[in-house]
């Protein structure tokens, strides 16, 4: 059964850093791209970015590049999303979803979702 | 930048047909996706490739395309369709990119 599997909730403070994971299970994760998606309080899904953990090839939507690292273990089957310091507008859910095998099979298998509350 | 743009709500009463529009310059170019979104869960995929329903979808379910403007259509509504709906697709610089998100309400 394909499973990804996500982090627990997070509370931090603004400046603070943070790393929040998401692995995969019952597929080859190496041969499938990751994309991460944010969902702040009330609103819709925003793309943030893809990787591929096979070689780490990473792409940010325009729109978070410079914002956030993705990254990758494939040893572990656990892709990452880190922020260096947090802001209170990062307050949001993070998923993680894998990308199906043809490019054109959609975002077939989500996480649970990790929220992260940036409050001082 | 680039927009996915669609309804804020659709309102049907059971058994009847829900559609779900989604217009975008570049969808012409680039598949649609659709994904079903229940409070407190994660979203689930329901339409790929503009009319392909993935295993597990009811076919009551489906998806069509033409020009710029992809349609998810739920025939016969039931009241466990109620969800809030997001096409997605990609830009011209290849970047995914989701609509800004459909409520259906079943009355």
């Amino acid at each position: 059964e394909v499973q990804l599997v996500q982090s627990g909730a997070e509370v931090k403070k603004p400046g603070e850093s943070l790393k929040i994971s998401c692995k995969g299970s019952g597929y080859s994760f190496t041969n499938y791209w990751i994309v991460w998606v944010r969902q702040m309080p009330g609103k819709g899904l925003e793309y943030m970015g893809i990787i591929y953990p096979g070689d780490s090839d990473t792409t940010y939507s325009p729109s978070f590049q410079g914002q956030v690292t993705i990254s990758a273990d494939k040893s572990i089957s656990t892709a990452f999303l880190q922020w260096s310091s947090l802001k209170a507008s990062d307050t949001a859910m993070y998923y993680c979803a894998r990308r199906g095998y043809s490019g054109s099979s959609g975002f077939d298998y989500w996480g649970q979702g990790t929220l992260v509350t940036v409050s001082s | 930048s680039y927009e996915l743009t669609q309804p804020p709500s659709v309102s049907v009463s059971p058994g009847q047909t829900a559609r779900i529009t989604c217009s975008g310059d570049a969808l012409p170019k680039h598949y649609a996706y659709w994904y079903q979104q229940k409070p407190g869960q994660a979203p689930m995929l329901v339409i790929y490739k503009d009319s392909e329903r993935p295993s597990g979808i009811p076919a009551r379910f489906s998806g069509s395309s033409s020009g710029t403007t992809v349609t998810l259509t739920i025939s016969g509504v039931q009241a466990e369709d109620e969800a809030d709906y997001y096409c997605q697709s990609a830009d011209s610089s290849e970047t995914y990119v989701f609509g800004t998100g459909t409520k259906v309400t079943v009355l």
